[in-house]
């Protein structure tokens, strides 16, 4: 089974705060995602990873940044939490050449 | 403007008593469509991906079907354990691969 970890389920931190969350995928896919959602709005990606290194902005890119200098993990970090970026992250993996993608248990962020 | 709609945006059902949850798309070209399910607090577990119209996909008492404007998600029989929010997505052939198009989802819940 693709197993997709993600670092924490819960997350409380404050406005201005510098936030790492963490993505780990065991099954070697070359593809990596990260998603906000949002009551109402659906899945909404903010980067994508084709490899290592390599990174392409999503629909909503700003305020957010990206580091893939592993295959297997995939970390979104949070400059300056504002409040408007409380939300569910998801990430998420596939192989190249699937389109299929296997998501992680989420990460609750609370910024107050 | 490329969309997906899910209907109905709620539904409860009587344990045993079958229904059908919709996905209407708008897209320039159709890669692939995928049905997913939501645990309350989780991230989305993968279904199915249909590929073109006329395809159908089982699995359990879901099964999946695929027109040229929409797909719909059967449910035969339902049980309590089959609460959960289905989530569609579409990934338009006009796009990026790793661009896919959520609908907003569609909660279940079937009552004992």
């Amino acid at each position: 089974d693709v197993k997709v970890t993600q670092s924490s389920r819960y997350l409380v931190k404050r406005t201005g705060e510098k936030v790492f969350l963490e993505c780990v995928q065991d099954m070697d896919h070359e593809n990596m995602f990260w998603y906000r959602q949002d009551p109402g709005l659906g899945l909404r990606l903010i980067y994508f990873s084709y490899d290592v290194k390599m990174k392409e902005k999503g629909d909503i890119p700003e305020g957010y940044s990206v580091s893939r200098e592993k295959k297997e993990r995939f970390s979104l970090i949070l400059e300056s939490a504002s409040t408007n970026q409380t939300s569910m992250y998801l990430c998420a993996s596939r192989y190249i050449r699937d389109y299929e993608q296997y998501f992680g248990p989420g990460t609750r962020l609370t910024v107050t | 403007e490329d969309q997906v709609t899910q209907s109905p945006e709620a539904l409860r059902l009587q344990e045993g008593e079958s229904s059908s949850l919709n996905c209407s798309y708008t897209v320039s070209g159709l890669r692939g469509l995928f049905w997913y399910r939501q645990d309350p607090g989780k991230g989305p577990e993968f279904l199915f991906t249909l590929y073109s119209a006329g395809e159908e996909k089982e699995k359990e008492r879901l099964k999946a079907t695929l027109t040229k404007k929409e797909s719909f998600l059967h449910i035969t029989a339902p049980k309590p354990e089959d609460s959960a929010t289905y989530l569609c997505a579409v990934q338009p052939s006009t796009s990026g691969t790793y661009k896919y198009i959520f609908g907003t989802g569609t909660r279940l819940k079937v009552l004992a």
